[in-house]
């Protein structure tokens, strides 16, 4: 992804916490989506970001903050199925233009 | 509504050969983006249209990638002559103009042999 940056990979264990860090160039600049993509499937949105703060929904919740341009994803409750990659992408949109990029995913493997 | 619609959902061809990927994006909707996925590079944007037209075409990777929207319910993402780094999964995806979630289709996974 261009000048997003996310962890290649990530472990944790059932029932547990994990947070997926991302970086992103503050250029240019609307607003912070979470996706998620199981193996094989097609990418499914999670969460969007546009002011500071944390977005609480059920066990997942996204935290951004646009001047040092940082979010995270924070899965409470990790269950088998969280298994996949999730992706961090940020937009800019405008008259007519909506320009979303992707960071590369981090995989995260929830083990027993 | 079906979602948005790719077709086909595997191509396997040889190099050389044309390559024709199709999309029905969700109806309604105003933008449609194509995406192609490899482990190196991660989802890169190709090109996207705004009401038919395209919009941003500078992912497209070389002359030889081409697409067209010929109406609001059609596209099409052309690899003419197709080459075995073209390899990849593509995906079509689809919004409505105001809206925040980008709705992706199933992808085509193309292999060129």
């Amino acid at each position: 992804g261009q000048n997003i940056d996310q962890p290649t990979e990530m472990t944790a264990t059932e029932g547990a916490i994990v947070q997926i860090n991302c970086t992103y160039q503050t250029s240019g600049f609307n607003g912070l989506f979470w996706y998620q993509q199981h193996a094989g499937e097609a990418p499914t949105f999670l969460s969007y970001n546009v002011l500071d703060g944390l977005e609480e929904k059920g066990r997942f919740s996204s935290f951004l903050s646009r001047s040092k341009g940082y979010s995270y994803l924070l899965l409470k409750e990790l269950q088998m199925k969280d298994s996949a990659s999730y992706l961090c992408a940020r937009v800019y949109s405008g008259a007519g233009s909506y320009q979303l990029t992707f960071g590369k995913g981090t995989k995260l493997s929830v083990i027993p | 509504d079906a979602g948005v619609i790719q077709s086909p959902r595997h191509e396997v061809t040889e190099m050389g050969q044309e390559v024709t990927l199709r999309c029905k994006p969700i109806s309604g909707h105003d933008y449609l983006f194509w995406y192609r996925q490899t482990m190196m590079r991660g989802l890169e944007l190709l090109i996207y249209f705004n009401n038919n037209v395209p919009i941003d075409d500078s992912g497209m990777p070389e002359d030889r990638f081409s697409a067209k929207m010929p109406n609001a319910s059609f596209s099409t993402l052309k690899i003419q002559p197709s080459e075995p780094r073209d390899s990849a999964v593509y995906f079509c995806a689809s919004l409505r103009q105001g809206s925040t979630e980008a709705f992706f289709g199933q992808g085509t996974r193309l292999t060129v042999v």
